[in-house]
């Protein structure tokens, strides 16, 4: 399978307790996007990274989360000292953006996301 | 800032008849659109997109979409529905140059046979 995979796919946790979500995109690209969504809701953005540089944050990323793409590949998001507000789909995606010459904007590909579950 | 409104929350259509899932969108600027569908326990699939060029834009699986600048709105359209059709189907928005995509709450499409 060639496409984005997320790990893992579940995770319940206890309040107050720390999470890591890993996300493997797809491998020629450079884009690796973080978003989150909730029941009955579209995908909010959180975080987006060009090869290793975190280039953008959206207000919801608060300084509990953090993510990180260390060596243009794969990536980790991880929530620091949980609350129940956190329970939701953790959504990750990718895309190959050309950025020299004529730039191109290419759809974003996701991968089946990660239920959180914070009791 | 970006925002997507997707005003019906589920759209009924019979099996073999047309299926149109509503759209509009604010931003500034010129827009990127794009159409998901996210099937149960499964992640968002991509169906097409507008960048620029040609209002109507084909996909896969028989959808189409035409984009509409006056009345800022992405429509989707299938001139048959298929009961594998029914899912939940998002539209989102981004505008030049930037890299958020902004989602509607979705729409929940059931083809009923």
């Amino acid at each position: 399978d060639t496409g984005v995979s997320q790990d893992p796919r579940h995770k319940i946790t206890k309040r107050g307790q720390n999470v890591t979500f890993r996300c493997d995109p797809i491998s020629e690209h450079n884009r690796l996007y973080w978003y989150r969504q909730t029941l009955g809701q579209g995908p909010e953005f959180l975080t987006y990274f060009q090869n290793e540089a975190q280039l953008e944050k959206s207000r919801l990323l608060s300084d509990r989360f953090s993510a990180e793409r260390p060596k243009g590949s794969f990536s980790t998001l991880e929530i620091q000292r949980t609350e129940q507000g956190d329970s939701a789909m953790y959504l990750c995606a990718s895309s190959f953006t050309k950025t020299s010459g004529r730039a191109t904007y290419n759809e974003q590909f996701f991968g089946p996301g990660t239920r959180l579950t914070v009791l | 800032a970006q925002s997507v409104a997707q005003p019906e929350d589920q759209v009924n259509v019979a099996e073999g008849n047309p299926l149109t899932v509503k759209c509009t969108y604010s931003v500034s600027g010129n827009p990127y659109l794009f159409w998901y569908v996210q099937y149960p326990n499964r992640g968002l699939q991509f169906l097409l997109k507008y960048i620029t060029g040609d209002n109507l834009v084909k996909g896969s699986y028989g959808f189409e979409a035409e984009f509409n600048k006056s009345q800022t709105s992405f429509h989707l359209k299938k001139p048959s529905a298929l009961v594998s059709d029914s899912a939940l189907y998002f539209c989102a928005v981004t505008p030049w140059g930037n890299n958020r995509l902004a989602f509607g709450k979705g729409n929940q499409v059931v083809v009923i046979p």
